[in-house]
């Protein structure tokens, strides 16, 4: 199994609050991605990075900001948590844009 | 807009039937993922084509870049199939922006 670590798996905020999310992987890849899971829409992406501090935004970047200082480590911000951003996070990453992609377990967000 | 299509949504089946899920896309693409979640669980890749076919075990997947169409076949199949299934595709250009998903296809195969 690929090298991926998702932290935390589980975690409960207020609205309004700060979260960071993070995405660790052992395998050297160049490109990390951030995807929600909603139901009725399948996976959509945040943002996504292509090398240490290289990112740029995907189809849903609204309300979340991304870093990416070391290779292998790639955060997940939403700088103050609404309830349209409980959702279930998975990162992922490849080595060149059209290689195999490997997926984190995933982080389940509720806002409250 | 770049979309990709699965059917069915929900397939039930019985044990040892053989299985056929299915996903379209609208414009061209530089390869295709079949995706695999079980319930609660995290999501693993199960092939990436470009085109023709492959297979691994039970599974076989192909491609027809012509018609923009890709099944996933399961043969023999388990109870412990039951999962879901997410077709995604990457587009030229390099796809460095990740991958486009369908919305998946929720198997169930009883015993």
């Amino acid at each position: 199994d690929a090298g991926i670590t998702q932290s935390p798996r589980h975690k409960v905020t207020e609205t309004g609050t700060p979260v960071t999310l993070r995405c660790h992987q052992t395998e050297n890849h160049r490109y990390m991605y951030w995807y929600r899971q909603d139901p009725g829409h399948g996976l959509r992406l945040i943002h996504y990075s292509y090398g240490v501090k290289d990112t740029d935004k995907g189809e849903v970047s609204d309300g979340y900001s991304v870093s990416r200082s070391k290779t292998e480590d790639f955060l997940l911000t939403l700088e103050s948590a609404t309830s349209s951003q409980t959702s279930v996070y998975f990162c992922a990453i490849s080595g060149t844009p059209n290689t195999e992609a490997f997926f984190g377990q995933g982080t389940r967000l509720t806002v409250v | 807009k770049n979309e990709v299509e699965q059917s069915p949504q929900n397939l039930t089946a019985q044990e040892g039937e053989f299985i056929t899920i299915n996903c379209s896309y609208s414009v061209g693409i530089s390869a295709l993922h079949w995706l695999q979640q079980h319930p609660g669980g995290g999501i693993v890749s199960l092939f990436m084509l470009s085109s023709g076919k492959k297979k691994h075990g039970r599974l076989i997947a192909t491609i027809n870049i012509q018609e923009k169409h890709s099944s996933l076949h399961i043969t023999a199949s388990h109870p412990r199939d039951s999962a879901v299934y997410i077709c995604a595709v990457s587009f030229p250009g390099g796809g460095a922006d990740g991958l486009t998903f369908g919305k998946g296809t929720h198997l169930i195969i009883q015993p």
